[in-house]
């Protein structure tokens, strides 16, 4: 059975960082890119950044560019998130996605069942 | 960035009713496009990959079309744990874009 479990969320003031982990099983951790997605409750879904399978390449949304780093661990089959300088609008459910892009094919992308990030004072 | 413009924002519906959504994509994302149904308080369920592929487990009430530019999902017989909010999806080119979501209500 196929799972990604985020933790690392939580509450925590403007300025100040949090760390988000996703816990992949399952499936060949390595043969898949890893993305961040996070969706404000009750909004639509946006895109937060993405790693490809050896952490040769990565991309972020302008939103975070800058304040975030996405980074992975293939021997822990972990993907992380280092959230810095944090700000009120960061303030959101972070889903952890799985998306296969080799020469398979196309395959079902897996989500996490998500992680909620509060920024306040 | 690649746009997606989905259509209706929202809908209602009775049970039984065939519902269609469409997605149009602002340049060609060939197949890379997905589609999800979201219930409150949960996560995104996939429903479709590769623009037409139905996810295991997924009933076959529901049904895709489309390549390149325009998409189109269609329930035939729509059952109450359909309403729900749905999204479409493109995964051709980072940053990753949805569409905004269409809500489908009980009329």
């Amino acid at each position: 059975e196929v799972q990604l479990v985020e933790s690392g969320g939580g509450l925590e003031q403007p300025g100040r960082s949090l760390r988000l982990t996703c816990e992949a099983s399952g499936f060949s951790f390595d043969d898949y890119a890893m993305h961040w997605v996070r969706q404000v409750p009750g909004k639509g879904l946006e895109w937060v950044s993405g790693i490809n399978w050896n952490s040769a390449t990565f991309a972020y949304a302008d939103s975070v560019r800058a304040r975030f780093t996405i980074s992975r661990d293939n021997a822990k089959n972990s993907l992380y998130l280092q959230m810095n300088s944090l700000r009120p609008e960061d303030t959101a459910l972070y889903y952890c996605v799985a998306h296969y892009h080799g020469s398979g094919g196309f395959r079902s992308p897996y989500w996490g069942q998500g992680i909620l990030v509060t920024v306040s004072s | 960035d690649i746009q997606l413009t989905q259509s209706p924002s929202s809908l209602s519906a009775s049970v039984g009713d065939r519902v269609t959504i469409t997605c149009r994509a602002s340049q060609t994302i060939s197949r890379y496009f997905n589609w999800y149904r979201q219930k409150p308080g949960k996560a995104p369920e996939v429903l479709i990959y590769g623009a037409t592929s139905l996810q295991s487990g997924v009933p076959s009430r529901f049904a895709a079309a489309g390549s390149g530019t325009d998409f189109t999902l269609t329930i035939t017989s729509l059952q109450p744990e359909d309403f729900a909010t749905y999204y479409c999806h493109q995964t051709h080119t980072t940053p990753w874009t949805f569409g905004q979501g269409t809500k489908v209500e009980i009329k």
